[in-house]
């Protein structure tokens, strides 16, 4: 079975600052994808990013940057220079490359309320 | 990207009453749809998958026959609440699949409130 942990139920900070989402998974399967999703209070889920298991490279967009590390199972989340409008429940979610019944099935962690202050 | 879109985005019903949700891929066929359930402050829980033209596959613990889903062609998948309680108030968001490049895409929810 695959699971996600969150471990940071909420984070708060003022804007400029960095912040770090940490992003924790487990699964069994050699072949999977890692994914970060926005949820602003509107709900509707925004795609960030998707890695899969071969690809350890670190990624950058713009003040968004993702730091994958198989050696810990972990695939962590930096925003630089936060904004206000980067206030958001932030989901980090796992797919397994399986097929059959688990085809395309994400499991979600817990999610991550980030309060960026003016 | 592709837009998948739902219907209504909110909805408020008698207790015992049942509740209809449309899932729709706007600009591409999707043979399978997740249908998730998020409570207040959590995280998004899988219900069920749909498959177009068969029966859906439903996670431990949710009730197939309260939550019914029809999948009935390539861009429709529908999630009936049948016979709604209070503790059914959720938000409740659908995904589709885009092939070959297997990538999903979500619905922007519908907010279900029973009174």
């Amino acid at each position: 079975a695959q699971k996600v942990t969150q471990a940071q139920t909420e984070i708060s900070v003022v804007e400029k600052e960095d912040v770090t989402l940490d992003c924790v998974y487990e699964t069994r399967d050699t072949t999977y994808y890692l994914f970060w999703y926005k949820q602003p209070p509107s709900g509707e889920l925004v795609f960030l990013i998707r890695r899969n298991s071969f690809d350890e490279q670190n990624e950058i967009s713009g003040r968004y940057s993702w730091n994958f590390q198989k050696s810990t199972s972990s695939f962590n989340f930096t925003i630089t220079a936060s904004q206000v409008v980067d206030s958001a429940v932030y989901f980090c979610a796992l797919r397994v490359n399986a097929g059959g019944t688990s085809y395309g099935k994400l499991t979600f962690g817990q999610g991550t309320i980030l309060t960026v202050h003016p | 990207g592709a837009v998948v879109s739902q219907h209504p985005s909110w909805v408020i019903c008698k207790s015992g009453t049942s509740v209809k949700i449309e899932c729709r891929s706007l600009d591409f066929q999707a043979t399978t749809m997740f249908w998730y359930r998020q409570f207040p402050k959590q995280s998004l829980m899988l219900m069920a998958t749909s498959n177009e033209g068969s029966k859906a596959t439903y996670e431990q613990g949710v009730e197939k026959d309260k939550f019914l889903i029809n999948h009935a062609s390539l861009t429709l998948s529908t999630l009936t609440v049948t016979s709604a309680h209070p503790e059914d108030s959720s938000f409740y968001i659908c995904s589709a699949i885009l092939n070959p490049r297997n990538e999903q895409f979500f619905g922007p929810g519908t907010r279900l409130t029973v009174l």
